[in-house]
């Protein structure tokens, strides 16, 4: 136990669906992220919200949309995929948004069919 | 641009020792870090390395290079519970954490 939550954990999906990846983070930390891991590749960087603003976008096509309400909570929202986007997504929190320590979620395992 | 290198795959046996290497080319340094995640798992920290030399905890040792650009985790007494992948990380100048692909550790009895 991370202390930060992701649902669902597996989602399949057609490329015309709408959904959302949820995250929830139980650490009073201030920063959130999501990252893309896809098999034998480094960790891709998505997003980075530090206290609530987004702070980073690292050139992540508009199919995917983040929210991030409060500090505790942070959402993927998608929408078109496409197959290359099958992959795993990390959602994590650190106490600062330049903090090397992240905490990180179990990961929600995404097929695009 | 920015790269940071590791071994795929490794493999060792049980009650060995091992050692994961790391090379790195990134704009600037503000440490490295190591961590570990099992199969189907979140990854977990490991350790932080922002000055050279050894950073011992437990049967875990990071090792650091600024002068070469390399780092190493060094696991003894492996376990079969010690199976999992290995993530180097460096946080750069702008203090991003840039990763390597991972190294994937097999332990055999």
């Amino acid at each position: 136990e991370t202390g930060v939550t992701q649902t669902p954990r597996h989602l399949v999906m057609g490329m015309t669906n709408k959904k959302s990846l949820k995250c929830e983070q139980h650490l009073g930390h201030n920063a959130m992220y999501w990252y893309k891991q896809s098999a034998k590749k480094p960790l891709e960087l998505m997003f980075v919200y530090n206290f609530k603003e987004q702070t980073e976008n690292n050139s992540v096509p508009s199919r995917f949309s983040p929210e991030c309400p409060n500090s505790s909570h942070l959402f993927l929202h998608l929408h078109t995929l496409q197959p290359e986007d099958s992959a795993l997504y990390l959602c994590a929190s650190s106490q600062g948004a330049d903090t090397g320590e992240l905490f990180f979620g179990e990961g929600s395992r995404l097929t695009v069919l | 641009g920015q790269n940071i290198d590791q071994p795929t795959e490794m493999t060792a046996t049980e009650g060995a020792i091992v050692q994961i290497n790391c090379t790195y080319q990134t704009s600037g340094f503000n440490g490295l870090f190591w961590y570990q995640q099992h199969a189907g798992e979140a990854p977990t920290f490991l350790s932080y390395n922002v000055l050279d030399g050894l950073e011992e905890k437990g049967r875990f040792s990071s090792f650091l290079s600024r002068s070469k650009g390399y780092s190493y985790l060094l696991l003894k007494e492996l376990q079969m519970k010690d199976s999992a992948s290995y993530l180097c990380a460096v946080r750069d100048q702008n203090y991003q954490l840039i990763w390597g692909a991972g190294t994937k550790l097999i332990i055999k009895p």
